[in-house]
Protein backbone atom coordinates (compact mmCIF):
# COMPACT_ATOMS: atom_id res chain seq x y z
CA UNK A 1 0.00 0.00 0.00
CA UNK A 2 1.02 3.52 0.06
CA UNK A 3 3.19 4.39 2.46
CA UNK A 4 3.48 8.17 3.61
CA UNK A 5 4.08 11.11 1.27
CA UNK A 6 5.39 14.47 1.55
CA UNK A 7 5.31 17.71 -0.85
CA UNK A 8 7.01 19.03 -2.36
CA UNK A 9 10.20 17.10 -1.74
CA UNK A 10 12.24 20.17 -2.08
CA UNK A 11 11.69 23.64 -1.10
CA UNK A 12 14.06 27.00 -1.66
CA UNK A 13 12.97 30.34 -0.40
CA UNK A 14 14.54 33.64 0.69
CA UNK A 15 14.62 34.68 4.32
CA UNK A 16 11.94 35.94 5.97
CA UNK A 17 9.45 34.21 3.94
CA UNK A 18 6.72 32.09 4.88
CA UNK A 19 6.26 28.38 3.92
CA UNK A 20 4.22 25.22 4.18
CA UNK A 21 5.24 21.36 4.11
CA UNK A 22 2.48 18.94 3.48
CA UNK A 23 2.08 15.39 4.74
CA UNK A 24 -0.08 12.99 3.61
CA UNK A 25 0.11 9.86 6.30
CA UNK A 26 -0.83 6.29 5.75
CA UNK A 27 -4.71 5.71 5.37
CA UNK A 28 -6.07 4.56 8.46
CA UNK A 29 -2.94 5.80 10.84
CA UNK A 30 -4.53 8.28 13.89
CA UNK A 31 -0.86 9.43 14.91
CA UNK A 32 1.49 11.33 13.20
CA UNK A 33 4.71 13.24 13.89
CA UNK A 34 6.65 15.91 12.42
CA UNK A 35 10.68 15.55 13.48
CA UNK A 36 13.36 18.07 11.93
CA UNK A 37 17.27 16.56 10.57
CA UNK A 38 19.80 18.52 10.26
CA UNK A 39 22.99 17.75 8.47
CA UNK A 40 25.00 15.35 10.52
CA UNK A 41 22.09 15.23 13.25
CA UNK A 42 19.81 12.52 14.09
CA UNK A 43 15.89 13.34 13.85
CA UNK A 44 14.85 15.86 16.16
CA UNK A 45 10.79 15.97 17.25
CA UNK A 46 8.58 18.34 16.88
CA UNK A 47 5.57 17.85 17.21
CA UNK A 48 3.16 14.82 17.57
CA UNK A 49 -0.82 14.93 16.74
CA UNK A 50 -3.41 12.15 17.87
CA UNK A 51 -6.18 12.82 15.34
CA UNK A 52 -7.28 16.25 14.74
CA UNK A 53 -5.50 17.42 18.31
CA UNK A 54 -1.94 17.99 18.68
CA UNK A 55 -0.68 15.75 22.02
CA UNK A 56 2.45 17.04 22.47
CA UNK A 57 3.82 20.12 20.80
CA UNK A 58 7.42 20.45 22.90
CA UNK A 59 9.49 20.28 19.96
CA UNK A 60 8.90 23.31 18.34
CA UNK A 61 11.60 25.59 18.69
CA UNK A 62 9.14 28.81 19.09
CA UNK A 63 6.30 30.38 17.82
CA UNK A 64 7.12 30.58 14.11
CA UNK A 65 6.52 27.47 13.73
CA UNK A 66 3.13 26.18 13.94
CA UNK A 67 1.35 22.84 12.44
CA UNK A 68 -2.21 21.70 12.03
CA UNK A 69 -4.24 18.10 11.27
CA UNK A 70 -7.91 19.14 11.06
CA UNK A 71 -9.62 16.63 9.35
CA UNK A 72 -7.06 13.95 11.45
CA UNK A 73 -5.35 12.91 8.31
CA UNK A 74 -3.17 15.34 6.49
CA UNK A 75 -1.19 17.47 8.13
CA UNK A 76 0.81 20.51 7.24
CA UNK A 77 3.64 21.96 8.82
CA UNK A 78 3.85 26.09 8.90
CA UNK A 79 6.73 28.43 9.62
CA UNK A 80 6.71 32.15 9.42
CA UNK A 81 9.61 34.55 8.97
CA UNK A 82 12.29 32.03 7.98
CA UNK A 83 15.54 31.73 8.69
CA UNK A 84 18.76 30.65 7.46
CA UNK A 85 18.81 28.15 10.55
CA UNK A 86 15.32 26.92 9.63
CA UNK A 87 17.24 24.39 6.36
CA UNK A 88 17.28 20.98 7.10
CA UNK A 89 14.99 18.40 6.32
CA UNK A 90 11.58 17.75 7.51
CA UNK A 91 10.60 14.12 7.96
CA UNK A 92 6.65 13.17 8.92
CA UNK A 93 5.98 10.24 10.35
CA UNK A 94 2.68 8.04 11.01
CA UNK A 95 1.76 4.97 13.18
CA UNK A 96 -1.66 2.89 13.60
CA UNK A 97 -2.54 4.64 17.14
CA UNK A 98 -0.79 5.59 20.17
CA UNK A 99 0.62 2.80 22.11
CA UNK A 100 0.39 -0.17 19.53
CA UNK A 101 2.89 -1.67 17.73
CA UNK A 102 5.00 2.03 18.59
CA UNK A 103 6.30 1.59 15.26
CA UNK A 104 6.47 4.63 13.49
CA UNK A 105 6.39 4.98 9.41
CA UNK A 106 8.10 7.95 7.95
CA UNK A 107 8.20 9.33 4.98
CA UNK A 108 11.07 10.67 2.39
CA UNK A 109 10.97 14.20 3.87
CA UNK A 110 10.95 17.72 2.56
CA UNK A 111 14.48 19.39 2.24
CA UNK A 112 14.02 22.68 3.07
CA UNK A 113 16.53 25.57 2.20
CA UNK A 114 16.32 28.99 3.64
CA UNK A 115 18.56 31.10 1.50
CA UNK B 1 14.39 13.71 29.29
CA UNK B 2 15.96 11.23 27.14
CA UNK B 3 19.08 11.32 24.95
CA UNK B 4 20.93 8.95 22.90
CA UNK B 5 24.62 8.44 22.25
CA UNK B 6 26.34 6.58 19.27
CA UNK B 7 29.62 6.26 20.16
CA UNK B 8 30.51 6.41 16.28
CA UNK B 9 29.94 8.65 13.46
CA UNK B 10 31.23 5.90 10.63
CA UNK B 11 32.32 2.25 10.93
CA UNK B 12 34.14 0.57 7.55
CA UNK B 13 33.85 -2.36 7.24
CA UNK B 14 34.73 -5.57 4.29
CA UNK B 15 32.11 -7.19 3.30
CA UNK B 16 31.26 -10.37 4.54
CA UNK B 17 32.85 -9.63 8.35
CA UNK B 18 30.51 -9.53 11.37
CA UNK B 19 29.57 -5.74 12.84
CA UNK B 20 28.66 -4.27 15.94
CA UNK B 21 26.86 -0.52 16.05
CA UNK B 22 26.80 0.68 19.51
CA UNK B 23 24.24 2.84 20.91
CA UNK B 24 23.95 4.36 24.81
CA UNK B 25 20.90 5.86 26.12
CA UNK B 26 20.34 7.72 29.23
CA UNK B 27 17.08 8.29 31.00
CA UNK B 28 15.39 8.44 34.58
CA UNK B 29 12.24 6.80 33.54
CA UNK B 30 11.96 3.02 31.71
CA UNK B 31 12.21 3.68 27.43
CA UNK B 32 11.38 1.32 24.42
CA UNK B 33 14.54 1.03 22.29
CA UNK B 34 14.74 0.91 18.46
CA UNK B 35 17.35 1.04 15.23
CA UNK B 36 16.35 2.27 12.05
CA UNK B 37 17.87 2.18 9.19
CA UNK B 38 18.19 5.14 6.47
CA UNK B 39 19.11 4.39 2.86
CA UNK B 40 20.64 6.71 0.54
CA UNK B 41 17.20 8.99 -0.43
CA UNK B 42 15.35 6.85 1.40
CA UNK B 43 13.12 7.35 4.13
CA UNK B 44 13.74 5.95 7.50
CA UNK B 45 12.61 2.16 7.82
CA UNK B 46 12.46 0.91 11.04
CA UNK B 47 15.27 -2.59 11.73
CA UNK B 48 14.13 -3.35 15.18
CA UNK B 49 12.73 -2.52 18.72
CA UNK B 50 12.61 -3.60 22.02
CA UNK B 51 9.43 -3.00 23.98
CA UNK B 52 9.76 -5.95 27.25
CA UNK B 53 10.52 -9.37 27.24
CA UNK B 54 13.40 -11.28 25.83
CA UNK B 55 16.32 -8.96 25.72
CA UNK B 56 17.79 -9.98 22.17
CA UNK B 57 15.85 -8.93 19.56
CA UNK B 58 16.00 -10.06 15.98
CA UNK B 59 14.72 -7.96 13.32
CA UNK B 60 14.67 -7.36 9.42
CA UNK B 61 17.69 -7.78 7.41
CA UNK B 62 19.70 -10.01 9.70
CA UNK B 63 20.13 -7.92 12.42
CA UNK B 64 19.90 -8.25 16.06
CA UNK B 65 19.89 -5.92 19.28
CA UNK B 66 20.67 -7.02 22.68
CA UNK B 67 19.35 -4.56 25.84
CA UNK B 68 21.44 -4.34 28.72
CA UNK B 69 19.80 -2.34 31.63
CA UNK B 70 22.24 -1.87 33.41
CA UNK B 71 24.47 -0.98 30.98
CA UNK B 72 22.29 1.29 29.31
CA UNK B 73 23.00 0.23 25.96
CA UNK B 74 20.95 -1.28 22.87
CA UNK B 75 24.26 -2.48 20.33
CA UNK B 76 23.38 -3.41 17.00
CA UNK B 77 25.12 -6.39 15.63
CA UNK B 78 25.07 -8.29 12.31
CA UNK B 79 27.28 -11.49 11.54
CA UNK B 80 28.29 -10.90 8.11
CA UNK B 81 27.44 -8.02 6.39
CA UNK B 82 26.48 -7.02 2.44
CA UNK B 83 27.12 -4.37 0.38
CA UNK B 84 23.35 -3.29 0.30
CA UNK B 85 23.84 -2.95 3.87
CA UNK B 86 25.69 0.40 3.43
CA UNK B 87 23.47 3.05 4.99
CA UNK B 88 22.95 5.12 8.22
CA UNK B 89 22.00 3.55 11.44
CA UNK B 90 19.88 5.46 14.19
CA UNK B 91 19.24 3.88 17.44
CA UNK B 92 16.16 5.93 19.22
CA UNK B 93 14.42 5.64 22.33
CA UNK B 94 10.92 6.81 23.96
CA UNK B 95 9.66 7.13 27.34
CA UNK B 96 7.36 4.10 28.11
CA UNK B 97 3.99 6.01 29.02
CA UNK B 98 5.08 8.97 27.29
CA UNK B 99 3.81 11.24 24.41
CA UNK B 100 5.47 8.53 21.90
CA UNK B 101 7.86 11.35 20.59
CA UNK B 102 11.20 9.48 19.39
CA UNK B 103 14.13 10.61 20.60
CA UNK B 104 17.51 10.06 18.44
CA UNK B 105 21.27 9.67 18.54
CA UNK B 106 23.32 11.34 15.60
CA UNK B 107 23.56 7.84 13.77
CA UNK B 108 26.31 5.87 12.48
CA UNK B 109 27.76 5.87 9.28
CA UNK B 110 27.92 2.26 7.92
CA UNK B 111 30.35 1.72 4.87
CA UNK B 112 30.36 -2.27 3.86
CA UNK B 113 33.09 -2.30 1.18
CA UNK B 114 34.38 -5.35 -1.15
Amino acid sequence: GAGVSQTPSNKVTEKGKYVELRCDPISGHTALYWYRQSLGQGPEFLIYFQGTGAADDSGLPNDRFFAVRPEGSVSTLKIQRTERGDSAVYLCASSLTSGSSYEQYFGPGTRLTVT
Amino acid sequence: AQSVTQLDSQVPVFEEAPVELRCNYSSSVSVYLFWYVQYPNQGLQLLLKYLSGSTLVKGINGFEAEFNKSQTSFHLRKPSVHISDTAEYFCAVSEQGGSEKLVFGKGTKLTVNP
